[in-house]
């Protein structure tokens, strides 16, 4: 089962304004990281945020991470068409010799040019 | 550097049938992971290798079963398939697999009828 629940589900703005996702994990993390994935194909990695960190920026993209909600958020500025994507959180969880990845269900946004 | 790459990209097999899917990482990364990405189940994991040895496993049954080369390369495959096993297959790759980014392959689409 997947470890991360995503807010919204879908997400559809006009080119220009801004777009935030939200996501919320279980357990205790390593770290959370951000991925887009364009209809069906393969995933981009957009940033990676350590549990100590609580704010990271990359480009138009902001993410902050609150590990006493168990929550982060990705903030992508002045959106353009070709944002339009899934976006997915993924969490690390804290346990020493397990790299795998726990998704999130994935935010649809659609930026309207 | 090139990027994580996966073969075939595209496969139709029929129900008891059995499949192999090959990823190929990024020139010196250690670690390979395999998801699992359906409409229903999202993005699930499957396994992780390093430096050939099985280091994590998913909950997935005895049927998917993968391995690791000398060269980094891994194969996964899946016996007696199911209709169910229609899916994304997605491979990624990280340098040591300790809390690093992992960076993913376009995927293999594998429809079962």
């Amino acid at each position: 089962s997947q470890q991360g629940e995503e807010d919204p589900q879908a997400l559809s703005i006009q080119e220009g304004e801004n777009a935030t996702m939200n996501c919320s994990y279980k357990t205790s993390i390593n770290n959370l990281q951000w991925y887009r994935q364009n209809s069906g194909r393969g995933l981009v990695h957009l940033i990676l945020i350590r549990s100590n960190e609580r704010e990271k920026h990359s480009g138009r993209l902001r993410v902050t991470l609150d590990t006493s909600k168990k929550s982060s958020s990705l903030l992508i500025t002045a959106s353009r068409a070709a944002d339009t994507a899934s976006y997915f959180c993924a969490t690390r969880a804290e346990q020493t010799g397990a790299n795998n990845l726990f998704f999130g269900t994935g935010t649809r946004l659609t930026v309207i040019p | 550097k090139a990027g994580v790459t996966q073969t075939p990209r595209y496969l139709i097999k029929t129900r008891g049938q059995q499949v192999t899917l090959s990823c190929s990482p990024i020139s010196g990364h250690r670690s390979v992971s395999w998801y699992q990405q359906t409409p229903g189940q999202g993005l699930q994991f499957l396994f992780e290798y390093f430096s050939e040895t099985q280091r994590n496993k998913g909950n997935f049954p005895g049927r998917f079963s993968g391995r690791q080369f000398s060269n980094s390369r891994s194969e996964m495959n899946v016996s007696t398939l199911e209709l169910g096993d229609s899916a994304l297959y997605l491979c990624a790759s990280s340098p040591s697999g300790r809390g690093d980014t992992q960076y993913f392959g376009p995927g293999t689409r594998l429809t079962v009828l």
